[in-house]
């Protein structure tokens, strides 16, 4: 059973970069139909998308976030990671990572497994 | 279309039926999953497809699509089914996620 786990500074000072690690047991990130997925959720909000990755290498962000987000794959250690930068205090909320399958010729997809996430706060 | 349309807030009697709807241009082509949240936690997933559940999932909970709009029924609410619950497909170009506002629901 496939289980996910958000680490990374709970604290960034504004200006600079925020960087995530979802490491990821009980199975693999080179599946075909998985995409690996950050999602955030500022205090009392909803859930906003952040972007994936695919073993392939593949990515797709937010449009909202696309200028400062990048994210990376490491097939060697089953991790996947979220580089945010030059954050401000909007950026504060609980950060997940989620594995998404998607079914593009079914068109539906859904996120099956999630991290228990991870608060980090902008802050000086 | 990026964008799934939520009601902020929906309440239901204990033991009744209630519907959470979701609605957007995606949602003409794709299937929308459905997530629960309760406070602290992280979400869970609840319907996807066309009414799929994961293993644990109880019955009560089913997903459909008429047009453009999704919805997931609670049938006998029951009330640990209080939480946030949040809908999401890929957009009309299928190469991002988009996610609703969420839907309160209390079970009174």
């Amino acid at each position: 059973q496939v289980q996910l786990q958000e680490s990374g500074p709970g604290l960034v000072k504004p200006s600079e970069t925020l960087s995530l690690t979802c490491t990821v047991s009980g199975g693999s990130v080179s599946s075909g139909s998985d995409f690996w997925t950050w999602i955030r959720q500022p205090p009392g909000r909803g859930l906003e998308w952040i972007g994936y990755i695919h073993y392939t290498g593949s990515t797709s962000y937010n449009t909202s976030l696309k200028s400062r987000v990048t994210m990376s794959l490491d097939t060697s250690k089953d991790q996947f990671s979220l580089k945010l930068t030059s954050v401000t205090t909007a950026d504060t909320a609980v950060y997940y990572c989620a594995k998404e399958v998607f079914w593009g010729g079914y068109y539906y997809d859904y996120m099956d497994v999630w991290g228990k996430g991870t608060t980090v706060t902008v802050s000086s | 279309s990026s964008e799934l349309t939520q009601d902020p807030a929906v309440s239901v009697a204990l033991g009744q039926t209630v519907r959470i709807t979701c609605q957007g241009d995606s949602l003409r082509s794709y299937y929308a999953s459905w997530y629960q949240q309760k406070p602290g936690q992280a979400p869970i997933l609840v319907t996807y497809y066309k009414d799929n559940r994961p293993s644990g999932i109880p019955d009560r909970f089913s997903g459909s699509r008429s047009g453009n709009t999704a919805s997931l029924t609670i049938t006998g609410a029951q009330a640990e089914d209080e939480a946030d619950y949040y809908c999401n497909s890929r957009d009309s170009s299928g190469n991002r996620v988009i996610f609703g506002g969420g839907t309160k629901l209390t079970v009174l």
